[in-house]
């Protein structure tokens, strides 16, 4: 069964660009997950969508963070315009409604210089 | 309010011991999860196992064993027979429910293990 897919695995831009991620979740997953871990930290949930839906986006910074799922499977995380502090992984994550564990994705590392 | 606490930022271990990560969590609901994941340098999260709050029985996953202590409020992940490849951060996560959500995980800190020859 393949995994969480995201790309890029890297990538590094200027401050007051965009840039955008991409995230393909475990076929038959309901749930996706946006999560950001900045070095040293644990993960930090952003954004969690069911099916194309969004759950809960208390934690995403709106007037910079955007996401959609269209058609209830795979997603983009978009950043515009980023900031230095924006730097970090961004962790991709799927699970089946009601099921327990998270599946995650081997993540984006942004730098933003 | 739901907190997850790792105190331990950094630890060694010898080949082929054993090592505990301590977690303690925090939460009022008396319905949780609690998960081990380990990252890689690579930086994937791996799900290593998990406790439910109702399991009467601590959960064991091969060489991964929970050591969960309701009334401490402490899940603490034992790895027995230590390996080189289990050096990696080691982080501890609570299954909380957010506004009729479910399957939020808030992570701890981490713990930075290595396991030396």
């Amino acid at each position: 069964e393949a995994g969480v897919a995201q790309s890029p695995r890297y990538k590094i831009i200027e401050k007051r660009q965009s840039v955008a991620f991409w995230c393909n979740p475990i076929s038959g997953h309901a749930t996706l997950y946006w999560y950001q871990q900045i070095l040293g930290q644990g993960p930090k949930l952003l954004i969690q969508f069911q099916n194309n839906g969004v759950v809960d986006d208390s934690q995403l910074p709106k007037d910079r963070f955007s996401a959609e799922r269209l058609k209830g499977v795979d997603s983009t995380l978009k950043i515009q315009p980023a900031k230095l502090e924006d730097s970090a992984v961004y962790l991709c994550a799927s699970s089946l409604v009601g099921s327990r564990p998270l599946y995650f994705g081997a993540g984006t590392r942004l730098s933003v210089l | 309010a739901q907190k997850i606490t790792q105190t331990q930022p950094g630890m060694f271990v010898q080949e082929k011991e054993a090592v505990t990560l301590d977690c303690t969590y925090d939460t009022s609901d008396p319905s949780y999860g609690l998960f081990w994941y380990k990252q890689p340098s690579s930086g994937e999260m791996i799900f290593l196992i998990y406790q439910g709050s109702y399991d009467q029985q601590n959960a064991t996953e091969g060489r991964y064993s929970l050591n969960f202590q309701k009334a401490r409020k402490s899940a603490n992940l034992v790895i027995s027979a230590s390996q080189l490849g289990d050096s990696a951060m080691y982080f501890c996560a609570m299954r909380v429910l957010y506004g009729g959500a479910t399957n939020k995980l808030i992570f701890g800190t981490g713990t930075l293990l290595a396991v030396q020859p």
